[in-house]
């Protein structure tokens, strides 16, 4: 297809356990973004990609999260000993432009992840 | 600390009348702002976006408006349809220095037959 797939769509995992989430972007598109998404909350930013750099990691909420885009193409957010707070739904946006000329985001469905 | 506010959870309206979605925020530096429509266990659809050189945005339907000056968008659905029933977004961007994307908590939206 020609949109942003992410995979798994769910993950149940056991407290303190990793996990690994995979987003493919749009084909061509530069910017990729990573969102943590509470319920009832909207999207809250966790993570910039501009083609294979982390530009922004400031959303990362501890050291146990970890992304990368080693390609600049499909990228990889994994979380370490899990905690039932990283409980929420995980997504991936990408565009074609970078800062200052954005275009438009483009959202995968979403990880959802739920630790127990 | 929210920068962008959404403060009506929830909105019903009648097929063919206007929806108007509301949104605030707080930071002067937001210079590029976008609307999302979300239905569930999808990801967020891009509906429509503004930058901060304008005060007016349409496409079909739907338009959007900013006021700078009260630090204040909406968005004007006309005329409604049921299809349009859905949980919708604002968010903003300071798109010429950052990276980051503020999302408001969103607005769910019934359109009744």
């Amino acid at each position: 297809g020609a949109g942003v797939s992410q995979s798994p769509r769910y993950k149940v995992a056991k407290r303190g356990q990793d996990v690994a989430l995979r987003c493919d972007p749009i084909s061509g598109h530069v910017s990729l973004f990573w969102y943590q998404q509470a319920l009832g909350q909207g999207p809250e930013f966790l993570t910039y990609f501009q083609n294979e750099a982390q530009l922004d990691k400031s959303g990362l909420p501890s050291d146990r999260f970890f992304a990368e885009r080693p390609e600049g193409s499909v990228s990889t957010l994994k979380i370490q000993r899990t905690q039932q707070e990283d409980s929420a739904v995980y997504l991936c946006a990408s565009s074609f432009g970078v800062a200052g000329n954005w275009g438009e985001q483009y959202f995968g469905p979403g990880t959802r992840l739920t630790v127990t | 600390d929210q920068q962008v506010k959404q403060n009506s959870p929830s909105l019903s309206v009648q097929e063919g009348r206007i929806s108007i979605l509301n949104c605030d925020y707080t930071n002067s530096m937001f210079d590029y702002f976008l609307w999302y429509k979300k239905y569930p266990a999808e990801g967020p659809t891009f509906l429509i976006s503004i930058s901060s050189i304008k005060d007016k945005n349409e496409d079909g339907r739907f338009t959007v408006f900013l006021n700078k000056s009260a630090k204040h968008l909406s968005l004007h659905i006309v005329p409604s349809q049921p299809g349009d029933s859905a949980v919708y977004f604002c968010a903003a961007s300071a798109g010429g220095t950052g990276n980051q994307f503020y999302f408001g908590t969103g607005t769910s939206l019934t359109v009744i037959p």
